[in-house]
């Protein structure tokens, strides 16, 4: 998994109460990106960080916040989770190969979360 | 909007044939387009990149890109039930780190 971690890797929580979620990776990759995948709409992105504090939105951001404090640590928190975010969440990561070479994203092991 | 789109299967193909996925992209600028792999309850996992137009072949898999008609393709050759699995379309859209996903196909190689 090129040295990306997700934790947690699975959870259960209630309509309103705060989540997060982390992506850990070891790799001293610049990109990371949280997505999110459901039946029939394929992996959505929500937020993406191009470096530390630097993270902008993605496709379906609302209701999701990002934070990047350090460069291995991507954390995505659902403020008040709804039903609607029960889904599969993959973190990925992609940068420069040594040599300048293109760039390959990479994905975690996933964080399966429903919302009751 | 950028899209990426692949037909969403099931493709079903007898094991020994080529399985041939296409994907369309929509955004001319695009430079880098990838295939992933996902087997069902995994992540994904990157099977090739292709950044020039032609062929680019590893082992049993071969992908094509054609950029003036936005069209990029994985043939799988001597298809294996362990070839079964969805795969995953994805392009850099414009210049930047933006991956976009197509909706993924299914495939099914039966024994």
């Amino acid at each position: 998994d090129a040295g990306i971690t997700q934790s947690p890797r699975h959870k259960v929580t209630e309509t309103g109460t705060p989540v997060t979620l982390r992506c850990h990776q070891t790799e001293n990759h610049r990109y990371m990106y949280w997505y999110r995948q459901d039946p029939g709409h394929g992996l959505r992105l929500i937020h993406y960080s191009y470096g530390v504090k630097d993270t902008d939105k993605g496709e379906v951001s609302d209701g999701y916040s990002v934070s990047r404090s350090k460069t291995e640590d991507f954390l995505l928190t659902l403020e008040s989770a709804t039903s609607s975010q029960t889904s599969v969440y993959f973190c990925a990561i992609s940068g420069r190969t040594s040599g300048g070479g293109t760039d390959t994203q990479y994905f975690g092991p996933g964080t399966r979360l429903t919302v009751l | 909007q950028k899209e990426v789109e692949q037909n969403s299967g099931p493709l079903s193909v007898p094991e020994g044939a080529i399985a041939s996925l296409n994907c369309t992209y929509s955004d001319r600028v695009s430079q880098s387009f990838f295939w992933y792999r996902q087997y069902s309850g995994k992540s994904p996992e990157l099977i090739m990149s292709i950044y020039s137009n032609g062929d680019k072949e590893d082992g049993r898999f071969t992908a094509q890109l054609n950029k003036a008609s936005q069209y990029v393709s994985l043939l799988i050759r001597d298809s294996q039930p362990s070839d079964s699995a969805t795969y995953l379309c994805a392009v850099i859209s414009g210049y930047g780190q933006n991956f976009v996903f197509g909706p993924g196909t299914r495939l099914s190689v039966l024994p």
